[in-house]
């Protein structure tokens, strides 16, 4: 079946730690995104790919880095630099053309 | 800039009463609206979507919503709610980006059904 997998589900991290969390998608969508949730915010856009080797920068970037260097894998890395990092962590997939967004089912990151 | 309002940040039904949650959103073009649902620790799920078609638009489980260009609202309703759609509902816009497109999420309405 076709579909997004974002793993680990849970993810524990020390303050100070670098921790990457990753995102496969087999349904050949060109484009991908990461949004952070935290309570009462809705989904907040991290960053977003539109083609391999390409990224843009959304709301909230400061403190994460990512990689498009395949078109299924979008993986994005929480730096230290992240000084609120505890948040649950989506990623999603879309066609180029806009009807809606495939999501996974997330990975909650908290910092110890 | 396009944003979305979702006007209540939680609503309470009993199980087989109506169910109304509104939206309202700003757009500079004509926009695509979205309701997304979400369960407890889970990634989101389309509920239906609307991109300049039919002003109704029918989605899974019940759900419909309807565009009123006039109000700028997208609120989403059910006739009768049901135990199992006790969840998270986000109302979403598409905006057209610097480099490309981008989903614009309300801040979430939790839905509450009580038997």
């Amino acid at each position: 079946d076709g579909g997004i997998t974002q793993s680990p589900k849970y993810l524990f991290r020390k303050e100070g730690q670098n921790v990457t969390l990753s995102c496969e998608q087999n349904l050949n969508h060109d484009a991908m995104y990461w949004y952070r949730q935290d309570p009462g915010q809705g989904l907040r856009l991290i960053y977003y790919s539109q083609i391999v080797n390409d990224f843009q920068k959304g709301d909230i970037a400061e403190g994460y880095s990512v990689s498009r260097e395949k078109k299924e894998s979008f993986p994005l890395t929480v730096t230290s630099a992240q000084k609120n990092p505890t948040a649950f962590y989506l990623c999603a997939s879309s066609d180029r053309e806009i009807y809606g967004y495939t999501f996974g089912s997330g990975t909650r990151l908290t910092v110890v | 800039a396009q944003s979305v309002t979702q006007l209540d940040s939680h609503v309470s039904v009993s199980e087989g009463t109506p169910v109304l949650l509104r939206c309202n959103y700003s757009s500079s073009y004509s926009p695509s609206l979205f309701w997304y649902v979400q369960h407890p620790n889970k990634g989101l799920q389309l509920l239906l979507k609307y991109t300049s078609a039919a002003t109704l638009v029918k989605g899974i489980n019940g759900f419909e919503a309807e565009f009123k260009k006039s109000e700028t609202s997208f609120h989403l309703t059910k006739p009768s709610a049901h135990m199992s759609d006790a969840a998270e509902y986000f109302c979403v816009v598409s905006e057209l980006a610097q480099a490309g497109t981008a989903l614009i999420f309300g801040k979430g309405t939790t839905l509450s059904v009580s038997s």
